[in-house]
């Protein structure tokens, strides 16, 4: 049962340009949202969290805002970068607890 | 700083034998998770330990799979009589704190992950 879905699995985009990733979620009870990101035979890293209490968080390039009645979130990357290229995930936990649930991924591509 | 540490990195066995994956998790850092990556795939939490203690194994397969968080040393998952299905990523996590949806400062209960363990079963 997959309850945080990316449903794009690639997105190419032009140096500069903006990258948005989107994220659906299913569980009510999630209330802590995270992306991360993940270049090849590395481990993922993290970039930046919204709490449900927000619906936008920022730092730097990255921004993410989240819409709780539509269960949904986006991660905004502006302006985007070669280095930005890597598989991105977003990630989800209820309150009170600790387990975190993963959508697919999403593998972003900026091309020069 | 080091970051959370994992190894082998590439692990091979063939059918039936024993895999051990190791975990050292972050300086300060006493939480450890650990997540499988099947591929395509996000990863699923398997198990979430601290030290001498396993708090939630919910996600670990009931047969063939344990793990543990000694008071000294590395967190180890073990996997015995390995499987093709077993073949996947498996990345450890750690925090400081248990991870509560973010009431504490990201910084403190956020899950850091490591480079991982590519188990390949022949």
């Amino acid at each position: 049962d997959q309850q945080v879905k990316q449903n794009s699995p690639s997105l190419s985009v032009q140096e500069g340009r903006i990258s948005i990733l989107n994220c659906d979620y299913t569980n009510s009870m999630f209330d802590y949202f995270l992306w991360y990101k993940k270049y090849p035979a590395e481990g993922p890293t993290f970039l930046i969290s919204i709490s449900s209490i927000k619906d936008k968080n920022e730092d730097g390039r990255f921004t993410v805002f989240l819409n709780k009645s539509a269960k949904h979130l986006s991660l905004h990357i502006v302006p985007s970068q070669p280095g930005d290229s890597a598989v991105y995930f977003c990630a989800a936990s209820a309150r009170n607890d600790y387990k975190l649930s993963f959508g697919a991924g999403t593998t972003v591509t900026v091309r020069a | 700083n080091a970051g959370v540490m994992q190894n082998p990195r590439h692990l091979v066995r063939r059918r039936g034998q024993e895999a051990r994956l190791r975990c050292s998790p972050m300086k300060g850092h006493s939480h450890v998770y650990w997540y499988r990556q099947l591929p395509e795939e996000g990863l699923k939490f398997m198990v979430y330990l601290q030290k001498e203690n396993i708090i939630d194994e919910s996600g670990m397969p009931k047969e063939r799979f344990s793990a543990e968080f000694p008071k000294e040393g590395p967190s180890i998952l073990r996997i015995q009589q390995v499987v093709r299905g077993d073949s996947a990523a498996y990345f450890c996590a750690s925090s400081r704190l248990a991870g509560l949806g973010g009431r504490s400062p990201p910084s403190t209960d956020t899950q850091y992950f490591g480079p991982g363990t590519r188990l390949t079963v022949l």
